[in-house]
């Protein structure tokens, strides 16, 4: 069964640096997520993305995030300048429709968790 | 906003008993789709059931089924015959094309 893959598994870095999360979703869906999980909390959505532009972001997702799809395969989160609590595991999910009448499940990836020393 | 309340924060369960997690949730649609999601210890999201709010028949599969009350705004999972490896946190979940999750509750399974 074709799967949602991210790399790396877990990234440890600097405060202040740049960190970017790989994920290559399902290759015939069209609709891209981020989602964030600081320990020990739910899930929370960052950001969709679909036909090459965000389609809705939530408050956490500020200046300092940015996604690209930069070559048709891989689905990119970009942290400008980490902070201390930017450490969480950050999922990457996709799927084939994105419209609300849909019972397409969102697949995840297993997840990269980022640690901010 | 939609939101996902999931009120037991941890439950145990016996091995081979039959345990209810609750999840309720608001929202202002009529149309829309809920999911459970199990995270075991590492990390991933595994779908495990899903329901769409049109249809009044409750989803299963296999030893996972839900009772749906659409009026009530009330989507709870069962598992039946509860075995060592269900051992993780759920997680209740509306869409609205992003997924909006409840906080999760964690199982336990006793041997």
């Amino acid at each position: 069964e074709p799967e949602v893959t991210q790399t790396p598994s877990h990234q440890v870095t600097q405060m202040g640096q740049e960190v970017i999360l790989r994920c290559v979703p399902i290759s015939n869906h069209l609709y891209f997520y981020w989602y964030r999980q600081i320990l020990g909390q739910k899930v929370e959505f960052l950001v969709s993305f679909y036909n090459n532009e965000i389609s809705e972001k939530s408050e956490i997702f500020d200046d300092q995030f940015s996604v690209e799809r930069p070559d048709g395969s891989n689905f990119t989160l970009k942290i400008r300048s980490t902070k201390l609590e930017d450490s969480a595991m950050y999922f990457c999910a996709s799927s084939e429709v994105g419209a609300l009448y849909s019972n397409q499940p969102q697949h995840f990836g297993d997840g990269t968790r980022l640690s901010i020393l | 906003a939609q939101t996902v309340t999931q009120s037991q924060p941890e439950m145990s369960v016996q091995e081979a008993e039959t345990v209810t997690l609750s999840c309720t949730y608001d929202t202002s649609e009529s149309d829309y789709y809920l999911f459970w999601y199990k995270q075991p210890p590492s990390r991933q999201m595994i779908l495990v059931i899903r329901q769409e709010a049109y249809k009044q028949q409750n989803a299963t599969e296999n030893r996972f089924s839900v009772n749906f009350q659409k009026a009530a705004k009330s989507f709870s999972l069962k598992i039946s015959d509860s075995q060592l490896g269900d051992a993780a946190m759920y997680f209740c979940a509306y869409r609205d094309d992003k997924i909006i999750f409840g906080k999760g509750t964690r199982l336990h399974i006793l041997p």
